[in-house]
Order: structure tokens, then sequence, then C-alpha cells
């Protein structure tokens, strides 16, 4: 099925191990986004990559990384997580006119 | 800084009745976009407004824009139950970024 596909969906780290969050789109959307989303929140853009080849901080980007390896697929890495990282985490494309949010990764640091 | 405000953040309601939740916007901007979200999952697209003035309407739902008072709504008519869930309004930035930002959301109870 067309649409953004995240992985995984399920996640448990220990505070200090290091992860990368996958996201890839098959739409040929040229801007992809992360989001995290807290307990009662709104989303919070953390990152986001306008086009294939950049990147951009978005509100919170400290604690993260990003790599768009190429236009379908855009990662979000975590070097060192900690407590304050613990969230839902979307992943989001769009070429210009709606937007398609992927189903969520669901991170716990412990 | 592009901030969005959605009031109510909770609102309890009967079915049957109407109630309209409010969205502002701090900045110019002609991208409004509304969402629904259902606990544990992924946000699902309610109604894209491109235009001052643009109306929306979808079973008993509608949306409106009113982008010179920088201002959404959302209005919900006769509730239902299957309309329990949590919405939020987005807007888009005017950079090359195309990025939304989010309200608060607003958690809908229909009670029956």
């Amino acid at each position: 099925n067309a649409g953004v596909t995240q992985t995984p969906k399920f996640q448990v780290l220990k505070t200090g191990q290091s992860m990368t969050l996958q996201c890839a789109q098959d739409m040929n959307h040229n801007s992809m986004y992360w989001y995290r989303q807290d307990p009662g929140m709104g989303l919070r853009l953390i990152y986001y990559s306008a086009s294939e080849g950049t990147t951009d901080k978005g509100e919170v980007p400290n604690g993260y990384n990003v790599s768009r390896l190429n236009k379908r697929e855009f990662s979000l890495r975590l070097e060192s997580a900690a407590p304050s990282q613990t969230s839902v985490y979307f992943c989001a494309s769009t070429g210009g006119g709606g937007y398609t949010f992927g189903s969520g990764t669901r991170l716990t640091v412990v | 800084e592009l901030k969005v405000e959605q009031n109510p953040l909770f609102l309890s309601m009967q079915e049957g009745k109407n109630y309209t939740i409010y969205c502002n916007y701090s900045t110019t901007s002609d991208r409004l976009y509304w969402y629904r979200q259902d606990p544990g999952k992924s946000l699902e697209s309610l109604f894209v407004l491109l235009s001052n003035g643009a109306v929306k309407q979808e079973g008993r739902l509608m949306a409106s824009l009113d982008t010179k008072a920088r201002l959404s709504t959302l209005h919900i008519t006769a509730a239902v139950h299957d309309l329990s869930a949590t919405y939020f309004c987005a807007v888009g930035s005017n950079n090359a970024g195309n990025m939304l930002t989010f309200g608060g959301g607003t958690r809908l109870m229909v009670k029956p």
C-alpha cells in the first residue's frame, strides 16, 4: 500500500543506548518530517528535510540527528537515549498538497 | 515563531448536541489542516483548507478558515459516539520547509 512506513513500531531502550528510527515513503514526495508526540500533547517538529540532500532543525532537535538517505528514506537517530525522549515518533511526508503520516514508533527509555 | 492554540482542550458532550472547536494561529498562513487521532493510532486527515473563506464539510463535521482573523473552526453537528477522538489543527508554514505546526489538540468525548 502506498504511504509512509515506519520501523520499528515499538522499542524499549536503556538510558545511554542508541538507535535509529527508519521511515520510507513511496509517493515520490520531496519533503519529509519527524515529529514527536508526548502524552496529551500535539505533535512537535524535530527535524525536517525539504528536499533530498537537505535537512534542517525543527522545534525540538536536541538529542537527535537525521539522515535523508535518498528521496524515499529519512531516518532519525538517537545517539544516547534519555528518559525525556520517551515519546511516540511520527514520520510524515508531503509533495506539496496533503501530508501523509506513518503509523508511529512508540519509544520508551528506561 | 508560529504558535497554534486550540480550545477547548477537552470537550465532553451529549449525543445530538452541536459544538465548535476553535483554532487560532499567530502568523500569516493560508494552509490549515484538521486531523483526527484515535487512541494509540496515527493521524487521519479530515480537512485541508487552502484559502480565506474556505469551508469544507464531511458528514457531521464542517471546517472553515478565516485567514484575516487567523482562525479556523471545526463545527460538530448532532454529535454521535463515533466522533469521540482527539482533533488537531495544524498550520502550514510559508517557508520552503512546508512544515506543519500543530495545536495542542481537543479531546472530544461524546456520551450517549
